[in-house]
């Protein structure tokens, strides 16, 4: 079993629509949660940072860390063609070096105008 | 401000070559970390620096691949007698360091590295 799991997609959703992402993981450490933004020949780009559980909300996204289901999310809304990009999760421990993050396969999302 | 730097930004070589890849991190991150993203695979970790020294080589392949990071700054990744299957786009990534904190990493846009 992967320590980050993530449905790879592609996921598609018509323009305006919520679109919400997930990744679970097996290690209960885990308190630093990343969501990546990266369109295709580009490198990952940083779109939200939390640390232990709770909600973080920027502009159209939100991200949710629900640390006693060993869950994240993140949650885009009014969807936007602009965002269709594939979307990693990522994560890391203090205990294990607060250097190394887990990444997620990616889920591509795909929004159709 | 400027962002992580790396080139080229493809590669195209020959089997058993060597290759050089650079990578400039963000002014005045002192860690940085090289990755490996093939088709449909997540992120593999390869090594992890912290001003000049790397603490963590643990995710290097093999011993075809060596990094080094000189100044604290610019690093460069070779990979000796490439082989088809280093065929991959490799990431670099900087972050600062925070006391007892995990600070999120930086990315560049890669090399695209294809081994004939």
């Amino acid at each position: 079993q992967k320590e980050v799991e993530q449905d790879p997609g592609p996921l598609s959703v018509p323009e305006g629509a919520i679109v919400s992402l997930n990744c679970t993981y097996s290690n209960s450490a885990f308190q630093y949660f990343m969501w990546y933004r990266q369109y295709s020949r580009k490198g990952p780009e940083l779109l939200m940072y939390t640390y232990s559980s709770g909600n973080k909300e920027d502009g159209r996204f939100t991200a949710q860390v629900d640390k006693s289901s060993k869950y994240i999310s993140l949650f885009i809304r009014d969807s936007q063609p602009s965002d269709s990009a594939t979307y990693l999760c990522a994560m890391s421990s203090a205990t294990s070096g607060t250097y190394k993050y887990i990444f997620g396969t990616g889920t591509r999302l795909k929004v159709l105008a | 401000g400027a962002g992580v730097s790396q080139s080229p930004s493809n590669k195209v070589t020959e089997k058993g070559k060597d290759v050089e890849l650079r990578c400039d991190p963000i002014s005045g991150h002192t860690a940085l970390y090289w990755y490996r993203q093939s088709l449909g695979q997540g992120l593999e970790f390869l090594i992890y620096f912290q001003g000049n020294s790397a603490p963590d080589k643990s995710g290097l392949p093999s011993d075809r691949f060596s990094a080094e990071r000189t100044g604290g700054s610019v690093s460069t990744l070779t990979i000796q007698r490439t082989q088809q299957e280093d065929s991959a786009v490799y990431l670099c990534a900087s972050s600062s360091t925070g006391q007892g904190a995990s600070q999120p990493q930086h990315f560049g846009d890669g090399t695209r590295l294809s081994i004939l």
